[in-house]
């Protein structure tokens, strides 16, 4: 458990309306990551930050943009919702453990629904 | 574009059954993951592979990367009920970037 939490865990919206989900993390990672995941895609990343007010793009960044203020909170952002973007989105962060191979750990999930 | 392709997408076997998923890219991976996802969770990682040809164990999970580290398989001995959930594997493809496969579905029946 990397002290991984996604607000809200489930939310009904509709076409047009702004959404904001938040992904907090308690133990200070630099890493963090939302990722989208779709039925036969796998998670696909869609924004990835490497430090406060430091954010980059991932395979499927259109109509979502990001946020990072302070270490432990990472916003993802649909300006206008579609329905194309209804789907079970996750945050991640990553730690690099003693063999210095790579881990990411994810959040459970939040899974939003657009009318 | 996904770069990383599993098969089959689907597997329903009975428990003690033996099984292998695959994935599969033209492109080449310095490391490759595989991670288990169960329902309403996200994913955990179940193991990380780094030399072309390594072969990794994890109880009766065999893990093996391709020679050319391009493909990498999952091979379940005498599956269990517990092994049931999403797999998937995932390469990286620059620094702290992970690309994921489209992932396989395992249904073990007692």
């Amino acid at each position: 458990d990397a002290g991984i939490t996604q607000s809200p865990r489930h939310k009904v919206t509709e076409t047009g309306t702004p959404v904001t989900l938040r992904c907090h993390q308690t133990e200070n990672h630099r890493y963090m990551y939302w990722y989208r995941q779709d039925p036969g895609h796998g998670l696909r990343l869609i924004h990835y930050s490497y430090g406060v007010k430091d954010t980059d793009k991932g395979e499927v960044s259109d109509g979502y943009s990001v946020s990072r203020s302070k270490t432990e909170d990472f916003l993802l952002t649909l300006e206008s919702a579609t329905s194309s973007q209804t789907s079970v989105y996750f945050c991640a962060i990553s730690e690099t453990g003693t063999d210095f191979q790579e881990t990411q750990y994810f959040g459970p999930g939040t899974r939003l629904l657009v009318l | 574009t996904q770069l990383l392709e599993q098969s089959p997408q689907f597997l329903s076997i009975q428990e003690g059954e033996n099984l292998t998923v695959y994935c599969n890219s033209s492109s080449v991976f310095s490391s490759l993951q595989w991670y288990r996802q169960e329902p309403g969770e996200g994913p955990v990682l179940l193991v990380t592979v780094v030399t072309g040809g390594e072969v990794k164990k994890l109880k009766r999970l065999t893990f093996q990367f391709g020679d050319a580290r391009k493909d990498s398989s999952l091979h379940i001995t005498a599956a269990q009920p517990g092994d049931t959930g999403l797999y998937l594997c995932a390469g990286y493809t620059g620094f702290q970037k992970l690309v994921f496969g489209t992932g396989t579905r395992l249904l073990v029946s007692p």
